[in-house]
């Protein structure tokens, strides 16, 4: 299948600082990516989807100004944790895909605010 | 997106086949059945999709009753290794404004003993 790739897979923050956390389709060009964020043990919540060039469309309760995305290429998306805090710490997974196809997913990034 | 139910957990021993039912008794005529397994701390993999028609390729086989209001997944063989949350996905055909996301229940947890 498809490659997605996250960086960085694990990341420990202050409280208050930002954080940016990168999701790159290796061997396609994604039109559409995802992000989902997962707490322990439940299942994961879809945050956010963004097309390429566009603004992202987030799901109802998730603040767009807190989590920014952007989506600048057919390749990479970004999502910013602004002003984390401790209960912004979770388990972050991007997913990428095109039109008419299977999605795929990264292999996720560890969120620690402190 | 209709919604699936799924049986939160299943045993299986190693070797034999584990069979994964999943209740979509509300699906849509443009929508897919998808099966994604998530291996704890990693992103979700992708297993197999079907719209109405059996599928098989080398992880799986998916079974797709007539009515389509129910499917199951087959791991012909499975292994310590198939031990995972599988998650059943109703997912729109993308196109227009639907962008095909994909919408998490809590999947089954199976097992694979020795």
């Amino acid at each position: 299948g498809a490659v997605v790739s996250q960086h960085p897979s694990r990341v420990i923050c202050k409280s208050g600082t930002s954080v940016k956390i990168e999701c790159r389709s290796l061997d396609f060009q994604a039109t559409t990516m995802f992000w989902y964020r997962q707490f322990p043990k439940q299942s994961l919540m879809l945050m956010a989807t963004s097309n390429e060039g566009s603004k992202a469309t987030y799901e109802q309760g998730v603040e767009k100004d807190k989590f920014l995305i952007n989506h600048a290429s057919l390749t990479l998306s970004t999502l910013t944790v602004t002003s984390a805090h401790p209960e912004d710490s979770s388990f972050y997974i991007c997913s990428a895909g095109t039109v008419g196809n299977t999605i795929y997913f990264g292999e996720g990034s560890w969120l620690t605010v402190v | 997106d209709a919604k699936t139910t799924q049986p939160p957990s299943m045993d299986c021993a190693e070797g034999r086949a584990a069979n994964l039912p999943c209740n979509h008794s509300t699906i849509s005529g443009n929508e897919y059945v998808y099966w994604y397994r998530q291996i704890h701390s990693q992103g979700p993999q992708y297993i197999i999709h079907g719209l109405k028609n059996n599928e098989t390729n080398e992880m799986a086989s998916l079974i797709i009753t007539e009515d389509r209001k129910s499917s199951t997944l087959i791991l012909p063989h499975a292994t310590l290794r198939d031990t995972a949350v599988y998650y059943c996905i109703v997912r729109v055909d993308p196109g227009g404004t639907s962008y095909g996301k994909l919408t998490f229940g809590q999947g089954t947890i199976l097992t694979v003993h020795p």
